[in-house]
Parts: structure tokens; sequence; C-alpha cells
């Protein structure tokens, strides 16, 4: 299976701040890569599909970025309704594989 | 638009099964991809398997293969998993989710769509 590496695991920032998080897999995914937020009691909502291909009705502040074994996710400039915690996710391969989640919280 | 309704919350004694629904409305439910992911509570997503209706063969993942069964009834645009040989750590919360029409990639399973989640609790 691959293993995906989703750092930090937890993350405090400040309103207005630049935020990233990464994600490593062990095997070439190409761009088959999923950024998902998810708010507590609700369902995963798909931010980002194709590594970089921002979902229809996402703000632009979300973006993602890679190829290969090495992604990254960034909000350009946090806002207090991005609380909630983020997962990155491959589907390259069978089974599909997520990131351990990265929980973000405002400072 | 996409929707998909799934079933309500269960309690289930370990060694028995249970068989959430999910219920998909707004495109051609034949060429929709439909993936199972679970969560623990406090914990991760794990992808348990997939189908699309028209192929008709379920993929899972090893970890549950044997004990899960996914499968989709076109007349009622519904997909089911069914997992057997419950136990205490199958205890979560249960999604569906989908991609709405494949189109011309009915290999790659996509994640726009969820169902609300099902709690499934195995407790003796």
């Amino acid at each position: 299976d691959i293993q995906m590496t989703q750092s930090p695991s937890s993350l405090s920032a400040s309103v207005g701040d630049r935020v990233t998080i990464t994600c490593q897999a062990s095997h070439d995914i190409t761009n088959y890569l999923n950024w998902f937020q998810q708010k507590p009691g609700k369902a995963p909502k798909l931010l980002i599909d194709d590594a970089s291909n921002l979902k229809t009705g996402v703000p632009p502040r979300f973006s993602g970025s890679g190829s290969g074994t090495d992604f990254t996710f960034t909000i350009s400039s946090l806002q207090p309704e991005d609380v909630a915690t983020y997962f990155c996710q491959q589907y390259d391969d069978f089974p599909y594989t997520f990131g351990q989640g990265t929980k973000l919280e405002i400072k | 638009q996409v929707h998909l309704v799934q079933s309500g919350a269960e309690v289930k004694k370990p060694g028995s099964s249970v068989r959430v629904s999910c219920k998909a409305s707004g495109g051609t439910f034949s060429t929709f991809t439909i993936s199972w992911v679970r969560q623990a509570p406090g914990q991760g997503l794990e992808w348990m398997g997939g189908i699309v209706p028209i192929f008709g063969t379920p993929t899972y993942a090893r970890k549950v293969q044997g004990r899960v069964t996914i499968t989709a009834d076109e007349s009622t645009s519904t997909a089911y998993m069914e997992l057997s040989s419950l136990r205490s750590e199958d205890s979560a919360t249960y999604f569906c989710a989908s991609g709405g029409d494949c189109g011309g990639d009915c290999f790659v399973y996509r994640f726009d769509y969820w169902g609300q989640g099902t709690l499934v609790t195995v407790s003796s």
C-alpha cells in the first residue's frame, strides 16, 4: 500500500497567516492527490483534486502543488472559518490511502 | 448536483453484520464511482472499497476484504456496504462518496460528493 505521510499533525496560526501542510507519498503517485477539509461532525469536503485543481466554489486562498511524491497545501491568508482538520489522499493505486490529518486551529 | 443520502445509525453485537445504504440522486447512477470510507471516533479516514454500478465488480481494501461486500442497485440508485463479523474496532462513522458521472475515466474513483455519514456502534 502507498503510505501518505502528512505534516504537521497539528498547527496553530493567526488570522491572516500563510499556512502550509505537506504530504509525502511512499511511491510516485504522479498528480493523483486530493486535499480535504473536515469540520467536526461533518463529512469531508473536497477542496483540491489532481494535486492543484481547485474545486468549484472553494475560495482561492486555498491552493495545492506538487507531483510525484511531494505535495503542498497552502492557505494564503487564514480565516476563522478555516478551523478544521485537513487530509491528503492518494488515488493513484488501490487501496486509496489518506494522510493522518492536520488539525488547524486559530492562535 | 449529486446528492447522497445514507441510512440511519446502527448498533450491532460483535460477530453480527451491518448493511449501510447510500441513495444517490442528481445524475446517471450507473456511471457513478462510489466509494465507502470509514472514520473511527477521533481518528483518520480509511478507504474500504468502491464500485462503478455499470461495471458491477467492486474493489476492496485488503484490510477488510473477506468481510466487506459492496453492491449497487441501479433500479433504485442505491449503493450498499455490508460488513460482517463485526468487532469493536469496526465502530465508526461510515461514509459513501462519489465523483458523480465518471465520464471517460471510470477507473479513477473521485470524491466530490459525500453522504452525511452513518454511525455504526459495535457493542455487546
